[in-house]
């Protein structure tokens, strides 16, 4: 089993902050995944990355993957309360034959509450 | 175009009742995920269908839980002799393979409880 370990698990930070979470797993992932979750909805995609150092940015969303690709970080600039959720990362191990199930791994995701 | 459909929304049950959850894929993608979700966890994938064949059953928890997909399309989980560990939210996803990156769009969910 790959794990994929998210940290913390909990976050509670006041409106305007800065935050990162993190997403780590000693195994080689050839993409990786940010999802985010509300309460009574289903998890929605938002990003993918797929080369080691690659950055991407949504807006106040920084997403960056780790240039070994076992590791990747979410951050957030000026958090604000539609940030609050849960928010997931997910993987393809590297050695996966091109998906399936057993090529995709969630982590257990990190809870987000962003105090007004 | 329609996201992912689950229904019913909401199902509570009584404990060694069978239910049934259904799940209405985005058209054209063929593969469908099941994943199950305890309150304030992450997914625990349950099991994957490519078209209407499950090559992967791994992740069903035990005998009780079965499900098919029929004309590539919908699909039905069904949970006999419920048990109230089997009270969480079920999820739904599907994926469109047009890339090797198993995106995955999920349905809001069926929150079930067994009393």
């Amino acid at each position: 089993t790959q794990l994929l370990e998210q940290s913390p698990q909990f976050l509670s930070i006041q409106e305007g902050e800065n935050l990162t979470v993190y997403c780590n797993s000693s195994s080689v992932f050839s993409s990786l995944q940010w999802y985010r979750q509300e309460p009574g909805e289903g998890p929605v995609l938002l990003v993918t990355v797929v080369t080691g150092g690659e950055v991407k940015k949504l807006k106040r969303l920084t997403f960056q993957f780790g240039d070994a690709r076992k590791d990747s970080s979410l951050h957030i600039t000026a958090a604000q309360p539609g940030d609050t959720g849960l928010y997931l990362c997910a993987g393809i191990h590297s050695s996966a034959s091109g998906g399936g199930a057993d090529g995709l791994t969630f982590g257990k995701g990190t809870h987000l509450i962003i105090q007004p | 175009g329609a996201g992912v459909s689950q229904s019913p929304s909401n199902k509570v049950t009584e404990k060694g009742k069978d239910v049934e959850l259904r799940c209405d894929p985005i058209s054209g993608h063929t593969a469908l995920y099941w994943y199950r979700q305890s309150l304030g966890q992450g997914l625990e994938f349950l099991i994957y269908f490519q078209g209407n064949s499950a090559p992967d059953k791994s992740g069903l928890p035990s005998d009780r839980f079965s499900a098919e997909r029929t004309g590539g399309s919908v699909s039905t989980l069904t949970i006999q002799r419920t048990q109230q560990e089997d009270s969480a939210v079920y999820l739904c996803a599907s994926s469109s393979w047009t890339t090797s990156y198993n995106e995955q769009f999920f349905g809001p969910g069926t929150r079930l409880t067994v009393l």
